[in-house]
């Protein structure tokens, strides 16, 4: 089976710099996948991780230890826009089916 | 479409109604996925379909729930004598195929906006 764990709620600051951490337990791992979610909206790709380190594209970056089974997303500069659901998703195995986490709803405060 | 498109995007039923959830996915994407979404709930794998086959579908909470694909293109997704624990968003989404997201990146799902079934 698959475990795949996020905090439920945080709060941050417009301008400021956040953290969302994602620890996983799966076989087969072939890859973690962040979505934003506004409400009422259909979720869509932040980002992509398939091997150790750092993927960096713009405002937002994410992490992944693999032989840890963490990951996060860090949102930099952060804008009122960004307060969302950040929704992180393993990859197991050869397909494309991806199993989530509950998410993390993110408001951003002035 | 340059999108997903999910219809009817809002549905209300009476419990034990059938129901009927349609998906256009993006065109050339060979793999499509139905999950759902109930509130304050992450999203709930239920059935991937490559091209017109569905080698899992092992999400599908009772033998109530089925789909289809046709012409590797529209899927339906079926709900039969509908219970109020049904009341959920249900997203469809679409990629490149397996062997694709293997060559050309991340593979990442698309998703529709949503189809959002309330049962009474």
């Amino acid at each position: 089976g698959q475990n795949i764990d996020q905090p439920t709620e945080m709060t941050a600051t417009e301008g400021a710099i956040v953290q969302i951490n994602c620890t996983y337990q799966t076989s087969g791992f072939n890859g973690l996948f962040w979505y934003q979610q506004h409400a009422g909206e259909a979720p869509t790709f932040l980002s992509y991780n398939v091997l150790d380190g750092l993927e960096e594209k713009g405002r937002f970056s994410s992490f992944l230890s693999r032989s840890k089974g963490y990951s996060y997303l860090l949102l930099k500069e952060l804008q009122m826009k960004d307060s969302a659901s950040y929704l992180c998703a393993v990859k197991r195995g050869g397909g494309n089916k991806l199993t989530f986490g509950t998410g993390t709803q993110l408001k951003v405060e002035l | 479409g340059a999108g997903v498109s999910q219809s009817p995007s809002n549905k209300v039923t009476e419990k034990g109604k059938d129901v009927e959830l349609r998906c256009d996915p993006i065109s050339g994407h060979t793999a499509l996925y139905w999950y759902r979404q109930s509130l304050g709930q992450g999203l709930e794998f239920l059935i991937y379909f490559q091209g017109n086959s569905a080698p899992d579908k092992s999400g599908l909470p009772s033998d109530r729930f089925s789909a289809e694909r046709t012409g590797e293109s529209v899927s339906t997704l079926t709900i039969q004598r509908t219970q109020q624990e049904d009341s959920a968003v249900y997203l469809c989404a679409s990629s490149l195929g397996h062997i694709w997201a293997q060559t050309q990146g991340a593979g990442e799902l698309f998703f529709g906006e949503g189809s959002r079934l309330t049962v009474l």
